[in-house]
């Protein structure tokens, strides 16, 4: 079935770096645009950023922009984020989605993965 | 970018109808098709269940019905049943420099 599963997640100190994965399965990944989502406790989602299908196009959260860099592999299947810089605020569940269609101009999510937990503390 | 506004909480007994509105501007809601609503179980992954303001992924109940008036969008719940409470979360494209808003979340309780 399709799927996205996330990794990589812990804690980490304010200023560090960390690097978050997402393996997709039973769909044809290279197709796909693909995005990270994150939902801080207690908050709300928050988009964070996206990549084309193949990878040529990325667009950031302002929130995130000049420390968060995405990425993807087609020949593996992956798709990652490197974390940098970061901050007590970016403390949150981290989401990895899949556009919901293949193909340019779409703008849902479908389907998300179950997510995995940053936690910046000192 | 600030969120897209939608009401705290929203209630209602099994079998009864709700409407959980999303607020947004001409820039993002107002400007484009491309609302989608997600359903949220706590612990769970976020779920599909309308995309581009009306439609209907495979699988989820015709229950659930979107619309949009201007910088307005809602997502409707009839015959709502227990498994319905979740939080429901609304997202747009944007023209602002972030590309996508999400919504700051309903919670719908089943009395």
């Amino acid at each position: 079935q399709v799927q996205v599963v996330e990794s990589g997640g812990g804690v980490v100190q304010p200023g560090r770096s960390l690097r978050l994965s997402c393996a997709a399965s039973g769909f044809t990944f290279r197709t796909y645009a693909m995005h990270w989502v994150r939902q801080a406790p207690g908050r709300g989602l928050e988009w964070v950023t996206v990549i084309s299908s193949d990878g040529g196009h990325k667009y950031y959260a302002d929130s995130v922009k000049g420390r968060f860099t995405i990425s993807r592999d087609n020949s593996k299947n992956t798709l990652d984020l490197q974390m940098d810089s970061l901050r007590d605020e970016d403390t949150a569940v981290y989401y990895c989605a899949r556009a919901g269609a293949s193909g340019v101009g779409v703008r849902y999510f479908d389907p998300w993965g179950q997510g995995t937990l940053v936690t910046v503390s000192s | 970018q600030s969120a897209l506004t939608q009401p705290a909480s929203v209630s209602g007994s099994p079998g009864q109808s709700i409407t959980i509105s999303c607020t947004g501007t001409s820039s993002d809601v107002g400007a484009y098709d491309s609302v989608s609503w997600y359903q949220k179980h706590p612990g769970k992954a976020p779920k599909l269940i309308i995309y581009e303001v009306t439609n209907r992924p495979s699988g989820v109940p015709d229950r659930f019905s979107g619309s949009k008036s201007g910088n307005t969008a809602s997502l409707t719940i009839s015959g709502l049943q227990a498994e319905d409470e979740a939080d429901y979360y609304c997202s747009s494209y944007t023209t602002g420099s972030t590309s996508y808003v999400f919504g700051s979340g309903a919670k719908v309780t089943v009395l």
